[in-house]
């Protein structure tokens, strides 16, 4: 069975500092990737995507990510984080082939401080 | 619409009784996703349409849960004999089926609390 994990439930970083939430995925080919956060109150906005080609994505926000297939990983990556990116951050996977639903991980929750 | 719409934004419901919550896709998504997600969890995967049917009904918790979806659109999910653990978030999705086109919008979501 497919699964996605996010190693981190909780991260805190500094205003301006860089950022990285991990992501691994457990599937035999190489899956539709995403990351999606949720803010407080909010709904699931997606942040970009990976499906082939070059595996560093850009997405909005200021956010890229990496897709490794060695790792079986998809990192979500930031250089300067602003305090508007607290929020709940979710990697979810889905397979290139037939009918089947997105996998979500638990999410790892970001907060942000002065 | 332009969006994934969903209705109640938020249920209030004592224990025992039945719940519908409803899912009104974007136009032309033919593939429909429910999930949960309860406090401090991740997205639990419910139900999948493709169009009305549902090949994946796998993350129905229990025989009190079901849902249908009616001329490929609107969706319902049937909550009956409701419990406190049905306390969540009740997210929907929609989006086109395969391909390049897997992205899936989100509702806003229901909140139901059981009391």
């Amino acid at each position: 069975a497919q699964s996605v994990t996010q190693p981190d439930i909780h991260i805190t970083v500094s205003e301006g500092a860089s950022l990285e939430l991990r992501c691994n995925y457990s599937y035999g080919a190489t899956p539709y990737l995403f990351w999606y956060v949720q803010s407080p109150g909010q709904g699931l906005q997606l942040l970009l995507k990976y499906f082939s080609g070059d595996t560093l994505v850009q997405g909005i926000k200021g956010f890229e990510a990496e897709f490794k297939r060695s790792q079986s990983s998809f990192n979500l990556r930031k250089p300067s984080v602003h305090w508007s990116d607290a929020a709940e951050y979710f990697c979810a996977v889905l397979r290139n082939s037939g009918n089947t639903p997105l996998v979500f991980g638990k999410g790892t929750r970001l907060s942000v401080i002065a | 619409g332009a969006g994934v719409s969903q209705s109640p934004s938020n249920k209030v419901t004592e224990k025992g009784k039945d719940v519908e919550l409803r899912c009104d896709p974007i136009s032309g998504h033919t593939a429909l996703y429910w999930y949960r997600q309860s406090l401090g969890q991740g997205l639990e995967f419910l139900i999948y349409f493709q169009g009305n049917s549902a090949p994946d009904k796998s993350g129905l918790p229990s025989d009190r849960f079901s849902a249908e979806r009616t001329g490929g659109s609107v969706s319902t999910l049937t909550i009956q004999r409701t419990q406190q653990e049905d306390s969540a978030v009740y997210l929907c999705a929609s989006s086109f089926p395969g391909g390049m086109n897997t992205e899936a919008f989100f509702g806003q979501g229901t909140r139901l609390t059981v009391v």
